[in-house]
């Protein structure tokens, strides 16, 4: 039974148009975290929460937003996506930091 | 700066061979790694963790040892399976709540 669930599984968006893309999870994680994967690349960390704490990596464009309403459900918000937003997105959860990170299947988002 | 990188893009094996996958990493604070298998078009999914306290970890045909002096960890899979055939990732626990990914090597396995 999957654990970490992302919905789309493809996601095509027109440039400029905002986009939402999905992931909740049944495991009762404290942490999620978001990544953007490009072509042969390795997973890039967006953000993350730590229950409600949000926390931000330097590098990630303000055009990335994200949700975490309640502990199952996370959401990241593209503003205006871009031809070089077009990725696959990887939602991750674990127990607490230093544990173990599942990961779900991945939103692949495509800009036309 | 962080970063977890591998020596290796691609690596090619036969079938039944054992296999040998490389990591890098430059943080002397981390403290937990994490090796992940991705096939095309999937997440990444565990295969095995091991923390500082420890040089080597087995677990089923795969062993990570790990070299703190070196910064060093590998991956060792035994009896290497078509099945096996993904990208690896060696991923790095910084201690700041963050999951580090190396650059990844792609294993092929020739039947």
């Amino acid at each position: 039974d999957a654990m970490v669930i992302q919905n789309p599984r493809y996601q095509v968006t027109q440039f400029g148009k905002p986009v939402t893309l999905s992931c909740s999870q049944t495991l009762n994680h404290n942490v999620m975290y978001w990544y953007q994967q490009k072509s042969s690349q390795a997973p890039k960390l967006l953000f993350h929460y730590y229950d409600k704490d949000f926390n931000n990596e330097a590098d990630t464009p303000d055009n990335f937003q994200s949700r975490r309403p309640n502990t199952s459900f996370c959401f990241l918000d593209i503003r205006s996506p871009g031809l070089g937003d077009a990725a696959m997105y990887l939602c991750a959860t674990s127990r607490d930091t230093g544990a173990e990170a599942f990961f779900g299947q991945g939103t692949r988002l495509t800009v036309v | 700066g962080e970063s977890v990188g591998l020596h290796l893009p691609t690596l090619s094996v036969q079938e039944g061979d054992n296999s040998i996958i490389n990591c890098a990493y430059s943080n002397s604070a981390s403290d937990y790694f994490i090796w992940y298998k991705q096939e095309s078009g999937k997440g990444p999914q565990f295969i095995i963790d091991i923390r500082s306290n420890m040089d080597k970890r087995q677990g089923q045909r795969v062993t990570v040892l790990l070299n703190k002096t070196v910064k060093h960890l590998s991956l060792q899979i035994a009896a290497t399976q078509p099945g096996d055939s993904a990208v690896y990732f060696c991923a790095e626990n910084t201690g700041f709540q963050k999951l580090v990914f190396g650059t990844g090597t792609r294993l092929l396995v020739s039947p």
